[in-house]
């Protein structure tokens, strides 16, 4: 099962910042948050990862909370194109590890003109 | 180009037919993974490979079989014992201990 939780979707209007959460209570202290985006028929798409300092790219922002049990991606100026699945993903660093993702359903943000 | 290539985009086959899926790279990872999504769910593991001639199943390998004779290259095969083969086929890459994934375009596989 995924362990992270994350609402079935969202809307955001063109231009303004898109922040989805994501909640993580059980996460251990040896795993980071990533996050995929998949646009409809694609191939997911790298966006961010942390481990529990922010974190910006060129994309987005990754804030976690201080006790790291949730997060939230920050799109600081959506625009149509950012419209997609948004999937946040708890996974272990640690060597010896198969380094599975488990995913959940994800966040589907719409993008309105 | 760098990157991953999958193909083709769209498959059809008749039912009780294996079918083998093509899955390319050229950037240098050692891992290479098979995922499969079904409409509006996540992605599930089929096999992955961390190393060449080396692979393990995933959670959802019944059905399917994989090779990995060379470091580029990572097909998946979907055989006949797999009861509902139609679905949209992901293969991903990366390096085993560091660093994202990253994923090719997909395979939609239609069984009729």
């Amino acid at each position: 099962d995924a362990k992270t939780t994350q609402p079935p979707s969202m809307d955001c209007a063109e231009g303004r910042a898109a922040n989805l959460p994501c909640n993580h209570s059980t996460i251990s202290g040896n795993e980071y948050v990533y996050w995929y985006r998949q646009i409809h028929s694609q191939g997911p798409q790298y966006i961010i990862h942390g481990l529990k300092n922010n974190e910006t790219n060129e994309m987005a922002s990754l804030i976690i909370t201080e006790d790291r049990k949730s997060s939230t991606l920050i799109l600081p100026h959506a625009t149509l194109r950012d419209t997609a699945v948004y999937y946040c993903i708890v996974r272990d660093r640690g060597a010896g590890n198969n380094r599975k993702l488990i995913w959940g359903l994800g966040t589907s943000l719409a993008v309105n003109p | 180009d760098g990157g991953i290539t999958q193909s083709p985009k769209y498959l059809f086959r008749k039912e009780g037919q294996n079918v083998t899926l093509s899955c390319e790279q050229n950037l240098n990872h050692d891992a290479m993974y098979w995922y499969r999504q079904d409409p509006g769910q996540g992605l599930r593991l089929i096999y992955y490979s961390q190393i060449v001639n080396d692979f393990q199943k995933g959670d959802i390998a019944e059905g399917y079989s994989v090779s990995r004779e060379k470091k580029e290259s990572f097909p998946l095969t979907v055989t006949s014992a797999q009861k509902n083969p139609t679905a949209f086929y992901l293969c991903a890459t990366g390096h085993p201990w560091d660093t994202e994934a990253f994923f090719g375009q997909g395979t939609r596989l239609t069984v009729v």
